[in-house]
């Protein structure tokens, strides 16, 4: 299935702007590169997706290498409640349409 | 609209028992997932529906498990003579996309389900 790679853990302080790093270097052509997010005792959360260029939306940043073997997540500034599991994700390989999760990061946020 | 509904929020039951979760995805939503849990790792893929049909099945999911989605609305993940392996938290996410798939899929998660295996 298609891979991602990501940090286990990263900190932040509130108010800071954090980078969250994924590395996606066997991503095809057609991939869309989707972002979610899991709070504690929640289910995951979409929070943005991208293809080539660089997407903005309301809570989030995705800045995409130019070769998209990389992206990276950019929360302008942190908040408390913006404490969780992010997760990069592609979907699976061979034209499977499913979206294949990681470990993902788990960013602390430090009041 | 509520999101999507996931039921019961917790299950405990012993070992060898038959267990059903049932998960009503957003209305509109055409297609539904199933996904497992187990702590400390991200979700695992299960099974997806595109209305009715169910189109992937993971090689995880055995023959102990059956997912169904009878009238394209809400489904049922069935768990036959559970074992302690089974001890998760079983998530339901539903999406919609038109046949002319642009490759971008947004999901929307339900709370989860969690199995508890004695």
């Amino acid at each position: 299935d298609a891979k991602t790679t990501q940090p286990n853990s990263m900190e932040s302080n509130e108010e800071e702007p954090v980078h969250l790093p994924c590395n996606h270097s066997t991503i095809s052509g057609t991939d869309y590169i989707h972002w979610y997010r899991q709070l504690p005792s929640q289910g995951p959360e979409y929070v943005i997706h991208g293809l080539t260029s660089n997407v903005n939306n309301r809570m989030a940043s995705l800045a995409i290498a130019e070769d998209r073997k990389s992206s990276t997540l950019i929360l302008h500034r942190a908040t408390l409640r913006d404490a969780a599991v992010y997760y990069c994700i592609l979907r699976g390989e061979g034209g499977s349409e499913k979206l294949v999760f990681g470990k993902g990061t788990k960013l602390t946020v430090n009041p | 609209d509520t999101g999507v509904s996931q039921d019961p929020r917790h299950k405990i039951t012993k070992r060898g028992q038959n267990v059903t979760f049932r998960c009503d995805p957003i209305s509109e939503h055409n297609r539904l997932y199933w996904y497992r849990q187990t702590l400390g790792q991200g979700p695992e893929f299960l099974t997806y529906f595109q209305n009715e049909a169910q189109l992937e099945k993971s090689r995880l999911l055995s023959d102990r498990f059956s997912a169904e989605r009878p009238k394209g609305s809400f489904s049922t993940l069935e768990i036959q003579r559970t074992e302690q392996g089974d001890s998760a938290m079983y998530l339901c996410a539903s999406s919609f996309l038109a046949k002319t798939w642009s490759g971008a899929n947004v999901l929307t998660f339900g709370a989860g389900s969690r199995l508890t295996v004695l």
